[in-house]
């Protein structure tokens, strides 16, 4: 299956400041790639679609100017939860989708906001 | 109204049994479903797609599909402890090509030695 990186694995940050983090697929270009929050014990939440080179596409009730991303190549997908407090604390897990329409998953961040 | 229901589980089976998951979704016009596998703590997994009625085999997994009946399944042969894990069961969204998955709330699975 395609393989797809995400950057940091894990990050603990003070409430206030923006975490940025990255989604790459390695061997394959995606058009799109999708961006996830999982918190414990539930299903994946998904929060908005990616397009390279336009504008991301949220869920009804995500608020895209906390969550900014960024698909600037067929490759790189980046999520930056801006004023981060401690309820943004979650599982944030991207995904591509290859030109058969499946999705790979990148292993996950988990991002602990104090 | 979900699109995709999944028993949540947990479904226990001893090593050595088949384990046997379901999954119905509400959308008529679905072509293709997927089963992920998730362990505790990780991001999913795909194990397996299947796109056209009948049976689809890799290994010891099989995936059923029978879309008169808006019914998806994946068996699992041999179970080994390490199969142990949350099933997940997706399919795509509403209308268009937009490759966004629904997925079901998933399965708990223990296999048990």
């Amino acid at each position: 299956g395609a393989v797809v990186s995400q950057h940091p694995s894990r990050v603990i940050c003070k409430s206030g400041t923006s975490v940025k983090i990255e989604c790459r697929s390695l061997d394959f270009q995606a058009t799109t790639m999708f961006w996830y929050r999982q918190f414990p014990k539930q299903s994946l939440m998904l929060m908005a679609t990616s397009n390279e080179g336009s504008k991301a596409t949220y869920e009804q009730g995500v608020e895209k100017d906390k969550f900014l991303i960024n698909h600037a190549s067929l490759t790189l997908s980046t999520l930056t939860v801006t004023s981060a407090h401690p309820e943004d604390s979650s599982f944030y897990i991207c995904s591509a989708d290859d030109r058969y329409n499946e999705q790979f998953f990148g292993p996950g961040t988990r991002l602990t906001v104090l | 109204q979900k699109e995709v229901e999944q028993n949540s589980g947990p479904l226990s089976v001893p090593e050595g049994a088949i384990a046997s998951l379901n999954c119905t979704y509400s959308d008529r016009v679905s072509q293709s479903f997927f089963w992920y596998r998730q362990y505790s703590g990780k991001s999913p997994e795909l194990i397996m797609s299947i796109y056209s009625n009948g049976d689809k085999e890799d290994g010891r997994f099989t995936a059923q599909l029978n879309k008169a009946s808006q019914y998806v399944s994946l068996l699992i042969r041999d179970s080994q402890p390490s199969d142990s894990a949350t099933y997940l069961c997706a399919a795509p969204h509403g209308s268009g090509n937009t490759g966004k998955l629904i997925f079901g709330q998933g399965t708990t699975l223990q296999v048990k030695p």
